[in-house]
C-alpha cells in the first residue's frame, strides 16, 4: 500500500553500464518528478512528466533518459555511467489538473545508486 | 550565489527546547513556500506550505515568511527526539505542476533525550 514505490532501492556497478529505475505511484496522480540528492542533501529537479508528456527537462546529460509508459509510471535510464552519478534518485507525484491548493509532491522512498 | 541558501548544520538541542530553521532566497517571484522533513534513508515528506508572506501555524511547527527580506523561517516548540531529521525548506513561484520547486541544501536536526 505504498504510495509511491521505487525500484531498486539500492543499485551497486561498475562504471560505463547502463542502469535502470523503476517508479509507480497508486495515488492516481497525473504528474511525476525525478530528484537527485546528493551526498550533501542537495536535491535538485531533473525531469518532470505531466501525463505522459515530458514538461521539465533540467540541464542533465543525455545519458539520462526518463520514459512514462503511463500516468502512474516513470521509469529513468541511464546510459554510460559514470562516477559521479553516485547519489540518491528520488521519484515524486502530484495532482495537478483540478487542484484547489498547492499541488503536494510525495516522495518515493529512493534508489541510492552506487557507481564503482 | 545559489537561488536557496540553507545553513547545513548539524543542529542539536535538548529535548523541549525552541528550534529555529532559516533559509534565505534571492528570486523574488517566489511565492509558494514549504518546510519537507527527511528521516535518514527516506524520501522527504512536506511538512508545512505557506503562501506568500505571513505565519503559518500546525500544532507544534510554525512557518514564517517576510519576502521583504527573503527570508523564511520554521519553528519548532517543544521539540522532540522524533523531531528528528533534516529539515529542507522549499520554494516555487507557482502553483502548477510545471514550476520547478527550488530546495535548499537542507539543515541536519538532532534533538537529544
Amino acid at each position: 500500500d505504498t504510495a509511491v514505490s521505487q525500484t531498486p532501492k539500492y543499485l551497486v556497478t561498475q562504471m560505463g553500464n547502463d542502469k535502470s529505475i523503476k517508479c509507480e505511484q497508486n495515488l492516481g496522480h497525473d504528474t511525476m518528478y525525478w530528484y537527485k540528492q546528493d551526498s550533501k542533501k542537495f536535491l535538485k529537479i531533473m525531469f518532470s512528466y505531466n501525463n505522459k508528456e515530458l514538461i521539465i527537462n533540467e540541464t542533465v546529460p543525455n545519458r539520462f533518459s526518463p520514459k512514462s509508459p503511463d500516468k502512474a509510471h516513470l521509469n529513468l535510464h541511464i546510459n554510460s555511467l559514470e562516477l559521479g552519478d553516485s547519489a540518491v534518485y528520488f521519484c515524486a507525484s502530484s495532482q495537478a489538473q483540478g487542484a484547489s491548493s498547492y499541488n503536494e509532491q510525495f516522495f518515493g522512498p529512493g534508489t541510492r545508486l552506487t557507481v564503482l | 550565489q545559489k537561488e536557496v541558501e540553507q545553513d547545513p548544520g548539524p543542529l542539536s538541542v535538548p529535548e523541549g527546547a525552541i528550534v529555529s530553521l532559516n533559509c534565505t532566497y534571492s528570486n523574488s517571484a517566489f511565492q509558494y513556500f514549504m518546510w519537507y522533513r527527511q528521516y535518514s534513508r527516506k524520501g522527504p515528506e512536506l511538512l508545512m506550505y505557506t503562501y506568500s508572506s505571513g505565519n503559518k501555524e500546525d500544532g507544534r511547527f510554525t512557518a514564517q515568511v517576510d519576502k521583504s527580506s527573503k527570508y523564511i523561517s520554521l519553528f519548532i516548540r517543544d521539540s522532540q527526539p522524533s523531531d528528528s531529521a533534516t529539515y529542507l525548506c522549499a520554494m516555487s513561484d507557482r502553483r502548477s505542476s510545471a514550476s520547478k520547486i527550488i530546495f535548499g541544501s537542507g539543515t541536519r536536526l538532532s534533538i537529544r533525550p
